[in-house]
């Protein structure tokens, strides 16, 4: 079954300082997509970025940029100039068969 | 404006009874999904839909039941079956499945006890 990890439970970063949230996966799949998603604690999701396993540059999105290695697969996240606004779970997903899943994602707490 | 809704945002049931969660989406998305959250969990998909009339199993459909009669509705009835339903519910949509990003509603807080 197809595996993503997020090795980092929790993050801290001093404000208008860069972070990177790390993701890994495991898949044979030769096309498909990475998503980032932000979860503040009133719950919704908030997409953020998406990368796919064929584009031959790195996303970004405003203030968020992903660092896609396809042999190591993997597709860490970076925020620059951290916000306090930033604080919230970041969770990490691929696509996989018309469904996506979710990596057990990190807790980033943004320090004034 | 265009989105997704869930309703209500929390419920609360008695041991042993069904019951339904709404989700509703108005923008014109041909898939919808339903996902469990626990706490410090990500998300596992509970059933998902590409088209209306037709929907697939997730990872952990057991206990849970669904229906897509209309484009716009993917409602979930959590049923006495489902061994630990306290949890929290995201329903999301997207235009196709695959690399399509997923819109997500603002979640159901469900406690059964």
């Amino acid at each position: 079954a197809q595996k993503i990890t997020q090795t980092q439970p929790g993050m801290f970063v001093q404000e208008k300082e860069a972070v990177t949230l790390d993701c890994t996966y495991d898949t044979s799949d030769q096309s498909y997509g990475l998503f980032w998603y932000k979860q503040p604690s009133s719950g919704e999701m908030i997409f953020l970025i998406y990368q796919g396993s064929y584009d031959e540059q790195n996303a970004t999105e405003g203030r968020y940029s992903l660092n896609f290695q396809k042999a190591r697969k993997s597709a860490n996240l970076v925020i620059s100039a951290s916000q306090l606004g930033d604080s919230a779970m970041y969770f990490c997903a691929k696509d996989a068969g018309g469904k996506l899943i979710f990596g057990q994602g990190t807790e980033l707490s943004v320090k004034p | 404006d265009g989105g997704i809704t869930q309703s209500p945002k929390y419920l609360f049931r008695k041991e042993g009874q069904n019951v339904t969660l709404s989700c509703e989406q108005n923008l014109n998305h041909d898939a919808m999904y339903w996902y469990r959250q626990d706490p410090g969990q990500g998300l596992r998909l509970i059933y998902y839909s590409q088209i209306v009339n037709d929907f697939q199993k997730g990872d952990i459909a057991e206990g849970y039941s669904v229906s897509r009669e209309k484009k716009e509705s993917f409602p979930l009835t959590v049923t006495s079956a489902q061994k630990n339903p306290t949890a929290f519910y995201l329903c999301a949509s997207s235009m196709g499945t695959g690399t399509y990003e997923q819109y997500f509603g603002p979640g159901t807080r469900l406690t059964v006890t």
